[in-house]
C-alpha cells in the first residue's frame, strides 16, 4: 500500500492566505524531495532535503524535514494564483534502492 | 536544467492494439529511467525502472508482458502497452536522473493514453 501519505488531499484558499501540506512516511527516508505539478502538466522538482531537521526556504516557500526523517512539510506564505497545482513529496526509502516513492499529493486551489 | 522529452503527448487507440511511448533524455545520458502511471487526481505510481542494456525492474503487480520496456541506448527508453484495453487508459510519465550528486528527477511531459 501507499507508504507516503500527504494531508490534506485538497486545499482551497483565498489569495494571500497561507498554505501547508504535510508528508508522512511509514518508514525512514534517506532524503525527501518536493515536486509541483500544474494541472495538465508534469511534476517539476522544487527542492531536496537530506539532513534531519533541515529547513530550506525558496522565496515564499518553506520546507522542513523532520528530526526522525519520516515526515516533512511545505508551507507557502501569502499564496498567489500562480501557486495553483498539486504538490507531491517524494522520498527515497532507506534500503529501497534508487527509486522514489511519491506521496499522495495535495491539490491547492487559490481563489482571487 | 536537464530535459526529458516524451512522445506522443496524447494517443487514442483501439482495444487490442499496442502503443509505444518514447522517453528521451535530450542533453544528458541516463542509464536509468523510471516509468510511472498516474490516474486522475492521484499520485504517481512507479511501474518499472528501465536500465540501459539490461532488463527492466518491474514493481509488484505490474505485468511485464503487458508493459514492455526497452532501454537500448543511454538516451532512449520505450514503454509499449501491448493489447491495450480501456482499463489501461491513463497518464503515463517517464523520468530520468542525472548521474552524480544531483538526485532530482526530471520528468517528461507525459502521455495521455485513451483506449476505446
Amino acid at each position: 500500500g501507499q507508504q507516503v501519505m500527504q494531508i490534506p488531499q485538497y486545499q482551497h484558499v483565498q489569495e494571500g492566505e497561507d498554505f501547508t501540506t504535510y508528508c508522512n512516511s511509514s518508514t525512514t527516508l534517506s532524503n525527501i524531495q518536493w515536486y509541483k505539478q500544474r494541472p495538465g502538466g508534469h511534476p517539476v522538482f522544487l527542492i531536496q532535503l537530506v539532513k534531519s531537521g533541515e529547513v530550506k526556504k525558496q522565496k515564499r516557500l518553506t520546507f522542513q524535514f523532520g528530526e526522525a526523517k519520516k515526515n516533512s512539510s511545505l508551507h507557502i506564505t501569502a499564496t498567489q494564483t500562480t501557486d495553483v497545482g498539486t504538490y507531491f513529496c517524494a522520498g527515497k526509502i532507506t534500503g529501497g534502492g534508487n527509486k522514489l516513492t511519491f506521496g499522495t499529493g495535495t491539490q491547492l486551489k487559490v481563489e482571487l | 536544467g536537464a530535459v526529458v522529452s516524451q512522445h506522443p503527448s496524447r494517443v487514442i487507440c483501439k482495444s487490442g492494439t499496442s502503443v509505444k511511448i518514447e522517453c528521451r533524455s535530450l542533453d544528458f545520458q541516463a542509464t536509468t529511467m523510471f516509468w510511472y502511471r498516474q490516474f486522475p487526481k492521484q499520485s504517481l505510481m512507479l511501474m518499472a525502472t528501465s536500465n540501459e542494456g539490461s532488463k527492466a525492474t518491474y514493481e509488484q503487480g505490474v505485468e511485464k508482458d503487458k508493459f514492455l520496456i526497452n532501454h537500448a541506448s543511454l538516451t532512449l527508453s520505450t514503454l509499449t502497452v501491448t493489447s491495450a484495453h480501456p482499463e489501461d487508459s491513463s497518464f503515463y510519465i517517464c523520468s530520468a536522473r542525472l548521474q552524480g550528486a544531483r538526485t532530482e528527477a526530471f520528468f517528461g511531459q507525459g502521455t495521455r493514453l485513451t483506449v476505446v
